[in-house]
C-alpha cells in the first residue's frame, strides 16, 4: 500500500537546528509538501518539492531525494513559536493524496 | 484567518441528531476538500469538489453527505453519527484542481466534533 513515515515527536533547543524526516512509499509521485499546524489552528502550507534538491524559504528548508523516496524539513534558528506539528504529504497513484501522521516538535528554552 | 472560514468551531451532537458543517473560502479557489483529523492518525481525505463537481468520495460512510452549491461554499451534512466519528473536520481549498494537490492547500481552522 501507500504510506508516509515520519517521527511522532522531536525535541530541540531554542536557537538550534532540527531536521524532520519523511519517507514515502507510493506507486506514483507528484511532489512532497510540508504543512505546519499549531494546536487548535489550521494546517498552513510551508513548502513543496517536485524535483530533487533543497528549497529554502527563510529559516525553513525542504529537501527531496526521489531516488531514496525521502525528504526532510529543516528548521534553523528555532524559536518557541515553531512548537507545532509538522506534516509531510504526497500525491501518489490515482491522484490519491496522502498525509503523514505528523511530527510534534517540542522546543526547550 | 486563513481565508477559509469554518463554522461552527465546536459541535457536540447526539447520535440521532442532524447537523451541518459549513466552509466558506474568499480566495477565488476552484477546488475544495473535506478532511478528517483524528488523534494519532494521518489526515484523511473525505471528499473533493473541483469547480463545484464532486470528483472524489474516499469511501466515506453515507452518514456524511457533502454539498457544494458554488465554488465558495462547502457543507458537510451529518446524521446518525457514531462516537468514533468524533474528530476535527478540516476544510481546505486550492487554486488548482486536485491534480496539483497537496501543494498550496489553504486550510480552515476546523470544526471540533464530539458525538455523544
Amino acid at each position: 500500500g501507500q504510506s508516509l513515515e515520519q517521527p511522532s515527536e522531536v525535541t530541540a533547543v531554542e536557537g538550534a537546528i532540527v531536521q524532520i524526516n519523511c519517507t514515502y512509499q507510493t506507486s506514483g509521485f507528484y511532489g512532497l509538501s510540508w504543512y505546519q499546524q499549531h494546536d487548535g489552528g489550521a494546517p498552513t502550507f510551508l513548502s513543496y518539492n517536485a524535483l530533487d534538491g533543497l528549497e529554502e524559504t527563510g529559516r525553513f528548508s525542504s529537501f527531496l531525494s526521489r531516488s531514496d523516496s525521502y525528504g526532510y524539513l529543516l528548521l534553523q534558528e528555532l524559536q518557541m513559536k515553531d512548537s507545532a506539528s509538522y506534516f509531510c504529504a504526497v500525491r501518489g497513484r490515482d491522484d490519491k493524496i496522502i498525509f503523514g501522521k505528523g511530527t510534534r516538535l517540542h522546543i526547550l528554552p | 484567518e486563513t481565508g477559509v472560514t469554518q463554522t461552527p468551531r465546536h459541535l457536540v451532537m447526539g447520535m440521532t441528531n442532524k447537523k451541518s458543517l459549513k466552509c466558506e473560502q474568499h480566495l477565488g479557489h476552484n477546488a475544495m476538500y473535506w478532511y478528517k483529523q483524528s488523534a494519532k492518525k494521518p489526515l484523511e481525505l473525505m471528499f473533493v469538489y473541483n469547480f463545484k463537481e464532486q470528483t472524489e468520495n474516499n469511501s466515506v460512510p453515507s452518514r456524511f453527505s457533502p454539498e457544494c452549491p458554488n465554488s465558495s461554499h462547502l457543507f458537510l451534512h451529518l446524521h446518525t453519527l457514531q462516537p468514533e466519528d468524533s474528530a476535527l473536520y478540516l476544510c481546505a481549498s486550492s487554486q488548482a484542481g486536485p491534480q496539483q494537490a497537496p501543494r498550496g492547500y489553504t486550510f480552515g481552522s476546523g470544526t471540533r466534533l464530539t458525538v455523544v
